[in-house]
This record gives structure tokens, C-alpha cells and sequence, in this order.
């Protein structure tokens, strides 16, 4: 069965403090792994598909990497706005294509 | 472009109202999805349509029932609901069914039973 973990549950960061979050896999081929940023009350938002171990992709203050068992997004020198709580998925080989797994998700807080 | 609207925002039923939820992209997708959310929990899958045709039905109970009348429109038919249906229901979608395809989600629609 396929897993997805993510850690920590909750992060609370001040401005300008970089941190990073993690999502730990289990999955028996990945075809594929997602970010997500989901504002309170609002769909997900897309953020990064990642595909195979050493790939990585930055767009402004985010940059996620991929590993053969987890991946992690970065967060450099965060703002308020920021905040939200942020989603991982996978998608494996031998599952129905289009079914995601998600994990619980990572609400980060950054305060002014 | 990647926005996939969803109508109405909010939505307050009762238990023996007839509604429906919509959903609608012009991105040329050919896969289309519902999701149910409660609070503080991600994104679960309901239905999968791929090509216009019901792929994936993850045993929903038969009281919502999805229809796909085009390439463009996802709709949810919701009847007889039950207090624990309400939620964020989330429609997204894909380039294509294959996996590995970047889903794209609509802004949801807020669901309250009474």
C-alpha cells in the first residue's frame, strides 16, 4: 500500500528564518510526486511535480528536491504570506492512473 | 492558464434537497476528478472521469452521483445528503488519466447539510 508522511505536522517559523519540510515516501514506482500549497477554505494550489531522484525545482522562495524515499521543500527566508499548510502527493506505477496519495499535510506559520 | 472554476461557493441543503455542484476548465484536459475534504484532513478521492467516461469510483454512496456532459463540465448531483457529507468538495484536472500528470485543483465549494 502506498504511504506518504509528512513531517513536522505544524511548523511555526519568524520572517526571514529558512526551514524545510519533509515528505517521506513509500511507493512500489513512482510515476510521480506533488506539491500543493491549500490556503483555509481554497482548493489546492500547484506548486511542483518532481518525477525522479536527483530533480529539483524552485520557483521564488521555494525550491523542493526528490530522493528515492523523500522529498523536501525549502522555504528561504519565508513572509507572512506564506503561511498555509502545505500538501504532498504521490502517484505510484501499479495504482489506478490519476489516484494521488496524500499525506496529511505541514501547516506552516510564519510570523512578522 | 490553469484555473478550473467551481460554482456555487457555498452551498446550505437540507437533507431531502436535490442540488448540484459544478465545474468547468478550458485548459483541453481529458481527466477530471472530485474530491471530498473535511477540515484539517486532505483531499480524498471520489471520481475519476477520463475521456468523459467513469474511470475510478472510489465506493461513493450512490447519493452523489457525478456526470461528465463534455470535455469541459464536471457536475455532482447530490440528494438525500446526510450531516457528515458536508465539506469542501474540490474538483481538479489533468492533462490527461495517465499517471503522473499534474492536477490542477478549482477553488471548491463549501457544503453544508443541515
Amino acid at each position: 500500500e502506498d504511504q506518504v508522511t509528512q513531517s513536522p505536522e505544524a511548523l511555526r517559523l519568524q520572517e526571514g528564518e529558512s526551514s524545510s519540510l519533509n515528505c517521506s515516501y513509500t511507493v512500489s514506482g513512482l510515476r510521480g510526486l506533488f506539491w500543493y500549497r491549500q490556503d483555509p477554505g481554497k482548493g489546492p494550489e500547484f506548486l511542483f511535480t518532481l518525477y525522479s531522484a536527483g530533480e529539483e525545482k524552485e520557483k521564488e522562495r521555494l525550491k523542493a528536491t526528490l530522493t528515492k524515499k523523500e522529498s523536501f521543500l525549502h522555504i528561504t527566508a519565508p513572509k507572512p504570506e506564506d503561511s498555509a499548510t502545505y500538501l504532498c502527493a504521490v502517484q505510484a506505477v501499479e495504482t489506478n492512473a490519476g489516484k494521488s496519495t496524500f499525506g496529511d499535510g505541514t501547516t506552516l506559520t510564519v510570523k512578522p | 492558464d490553469t484555473e478550473v472554476t467551481q460554482t456555487p461557493k457555498h452551498l446550505v441543503m437540507g437533507m431531502t434537497n436535490k442540488k448540484s455542484l459544478k465545474c468547468e476548465q478550458h485548459m483541453g484536459h481529458r481527466a477530471m476528478y472530485w474530491y471530498k475534504q473535511k477540515a484539517k484532513k486532505p483531499p480524498e478521492l471520489m471520481f475519476v472521469y477520463s475521456y468523459e467516461k467513469l474511470s475510478i469510483n472510489e465506493s461513493v454512496p450512490s447519493r452523489f452521483s457525478p456526470e461528465c456532459p463534455n470535455s469541459s463540465l464536471l457536475n455532482l448531483h447530490l440528494h438525500a445528503l446526510q450531516p457528515e457529507d458536508s465539506a469542501l468538495y474540490l474538483c481538479a484536472s489533468s492533462q490527461g488519466p495517465q499517471g503522473g500528470d499534474t492536477q490542477y485543483f478549482g477553488p471548491g465549494t463549501r457544503l453544508t447539510v443541515l
